[in-house]
């Protein structure tokens, strides 16, 4: 089934452990994006990636960074992690701007 | 801040009434999107309307959008218990490159 693909789906860190979420997406959309659910926050936007080769800060960039591997897949990586990291991560894709964004089931994170 | 903010925070209806959700954002916007977030899923889209488009209409929902008074709405019509989730409207930036997401509202339709 066409979509986006986030693995995994659950993962607990303690404080200093480093991980990467992995993203994958089939739709041969050029933009991808990484943002974090917290409970009466929204989705806040950590990186995107326009196009393939390029990445670009979001609203919650600190302690996070990104690779673009290539067109179908966005990594996010946490280096050394701390209890504020602590939320639901959301991988999404959008074939233009005049689309809507196709989701990920997202990453359940917990660093104790 | 957000950029947009839901209204109600939170929304009890019966099955079968109308369910109404507003969106007020701060910046000019390219164009003004609503999702759907099931619990624990996903955040699923659920209709586009340009910032020169003051109303469409997908199935059971009706989406008004008022670039002057920078609102809009949400109408889900005949509410079902499977509407029962969060709503959420995002708005394009950044010459549409991303959203920005408001909190949310969280509908509740009790059968």
């Amino acid at each position: 089934n066409a979509g986006v693909t986030q693995t995994p789906k659950f993962q607990v860190l303690k404080t200093g452990q480093s991980m990467t979420l992995q993203c994958a997406q089939d739709m041969n959309h050029n933009s991808m994006y990484w943002y974090r659910q917290d409970p009466g926050m929204g989705l806040r936007l950590i990186y995107y990636s326009a196009s393939e080769g390029t990445t670009d800060k979001g609203e919650v960039p600190n302690g996070y960074n990104v690779s673009r591997l290539n067109k179908r897949e966005f990594s996010l990586r946490l280096e050394s992690a701390a209890p504020s990291q602590t939320s639901v991560y959301f991988c999404a894709s959008n074939g233009g701007q005049y689309y809507g964004y196709t989701f990920g089931s997202g990453t359940r994170l917990t660093v104790v | 801040s957000q950029q947009g903010e839901e209204d109600p925070q939170a929304l009890s209806i019966q099955e079968g009434e109308n369910a109404t959700m507003n969106c007020s954002y701060k910046t000019s916007i390219n164009n003004l999107q609503w999702y759907r977030q099931n619990s624990g899923r996903g955040l699923v889209h659920l209709i586009l309307i340009r910032s020169n488009e003051r109303e469409k209409h997908s199935g059971r929902l009706r989406v008004t959008l008022d670039t002057s008074k920078k609102s809009s709405s949400l109408l889900i019509t005949a509410s079902r218990a499977a509407d029962t989730a969060s709503y959420f409207c995002a708005t394009a930036v950044n010459y549409g490159q991303n959203f920005v997401f408001g909190p949310g509202t969280r509908l509740s339709v009790l059968p």
